[in-house]
């Protein structure tokens, strides 16, 4: 039973929607990522949250808005998205935001871009 | 950029042999870490090696790390269906920012 939570497990939208990936961990972990896992290509991290603060958005569009209350919950807004944008979406924490720590996923939404 | 790529890119063995997939990096690292992803599913942490630690066991599982060529390997021994999966390594670089860079992965088949 995974610690960590994230609904919807999957998505279909248009590119004009509006939607929203969520993401909780039962852990206590101060530290929450949002990773892009598309076919083919190695996982790549997109945003870096520690004691929901931002501490890293690696170059991701303006499309994509993530947003922590707490170091609890994790959400990713999307709008008008691309078709290039349809992967898996996975979200991670771990207890501390350093070198060494393991991180623990959760299950992913798969998005689909119409 | 890349940190680790895995070799192979896809292996098919048979149940009770073993698997044995290699991971090289780029710049120096302090830890390597070893995750599981089944179909479907999120990644699962395995096992970390540390730099100064050239091997490490846990239950079938058998991890190698040479820093001097930059190159970690996973044996995984007497192997079960359930071990079918995609494996990952992942590291650091040589940040202490608790980033972690993920190779492509080795997907690992094991028939019954």
């Amino acid at each position: 039973e995974t610690g960590v939570t994230q609904t919807p497990r999957h998505l279909v939208m248009g590119m004009t929607n509006k939607k929203s990936l969520k993401c909780e961990q039962h852990l206590g972990h101060n530290a929450m990522y949002w990773y892009k896992q598309s076919a083919k290509k190695p996982l790549e991290l997109m945003f870096v949250y520690n004691f929901k603060e931002q501490t890293e958005n690696n170059s991701v569009p303006s499309r994509f808005s993530p947003e922590c209350p707490n170091s609890s919950h994790l959400f990713l807004h999307l709008h008008t998205l691309q078709p290039e944008d349809s992967a898996l979406y996975l979200c991670a924490s771990s207890q501390e935001l350093r070198d060494g720590q393991p991180q623990h996923f959760g299950d992913g939404t798969r998005l689909s871009i119409l | 950029s890349q940190q680790g790529e895995e070799d192979p890119q896809a292996l098919s063995i048979q149940e009770g042999e073993n698997a044995t997939m290699n991971c090289s990096y780029k710049t120096s690292i302090n830890n390597l870490q070893w995750y599981r992803q089944n179909s479907g599913r999120g990644l699962v942490h395995l096992i970390l090696i540390r730099s100064n630690e050239r091997e490490k066991h846990s239950g079938r599982l058998r991890v190698t790390l040479d820093t001097s060529k930059k190159s970690s390997s996973l044996l995984i021994t007497a192997s079960r269906a359930a071990d079918t999966a995609s494996y990952f390594c992942a590291t650091g670089g040589s940040s202490n920012t608790g980033k972690l860079i993920f190779g492509q992965g080795t997907t690992l088949q094991v028939k019954p």
